[in-house]
């Protein structure tokens, strides 16, 4: 069963950098029939899509974000990571990050079939 | 302003059906694949459906999806109140190369 764990700081100050890990288990994330992505949902929000991660280097950004936000994989560790640079408390939010199954059919791309529980993080002073 | 539009809440009482949509373009639903997700508060949202209307194991069939054109919907049959919760579309969207989603829909088991 795949599993997958956020970790980060959970208090951010503004203009610096978010960094959050996210460590798969349970399965490769070198799997060529999966991508992985980041989702965040800030508070009382609805979900907004981040970033995905295919094959480890094609990357795609939501482009409202793009200029401030790189996901990258670590293939040894298992894991993926984000880093959103500049944040603002419009980035306060639970991120998750989560496991894709179809982008591999030319179609897909937005089913996260796999989640992990979420990490809050808060930009604060 | 979300690129797919759902209504933001929705009603049924149990044991009834509900229908919740979700609009979008051809960038999007109308190549896409769709997928639905249920979010429970304080959770993870889970995949309910998947390539428009296909189930994951051990989603009940009392959930499924359907698509025509740029437009999907979730019905929801047999209401229960552990339904009563958030749901959301999700779809890839070509022309901004990434995933979209809804804004939403709060339902709501009365």
């Amino acid at each position: 069963q795949l599993q997958l764990q956020e970790s980060g700081p959970g208090l951010v100050k503004p203009s610096e950098t978010l960094s959050l890990t996210c460590s798969v288990s349970g399965g490769s994330i070198s799997s060529s029939t999966s991508s992985w992505g980041w989702i965040r949902q800030p508070p009382g929000k609805g979900l907004e899509w981040i970033a995905s991660i295919y094959q480890s280097v094609s990357t795609y950004y939501n482009p409202s974000l793009r200029s401030r936000v790189t996901i990258s994989v670590d293939t040894s560790q298992n894991q993926f990571s984000l880093k959103v640079r500049s944040v603002t408390a419009a980035d306060t939010a639970v991120y998750y990050c989560a496991r894709e199954s179809d982008f591999w059919s030319g179609r897909g791309g937005a089913s996260f079939d796999y989640w992990g529980q979420g990490s809050l993080v808060t930009v604060s002073s | 302003q979300s690129v797919l539009t759902q209504p933001p809440s929705a009603s049924g009482t149990p044991g009834q059906g509900v229908t919740i949509s979700c609009s979008g373009s051809s960038s999007n639903i109308g190549y896409n694949y769709v997928s639905w997700y249920q979010q429970l508060p304080g959770t993870a949202p889970k995949l309910l459906i998947y390539r428009n209307n296909q189930r994951p194991s051990g989603v009940p069939d009392r959930f499924s999806g359907s698509k025509s054109g740029t437009s999907a919907s979730l019905a929801i049959s047999g209401l229960r109140s552990e339904d009563e919760t958030d749901y959301y579309c999700a779809a890839w969207d070509d022309s901004l190369s990434g995933a979209v989603f809804g804004g939403g829909t709060q339902l709501t088991v009365l």
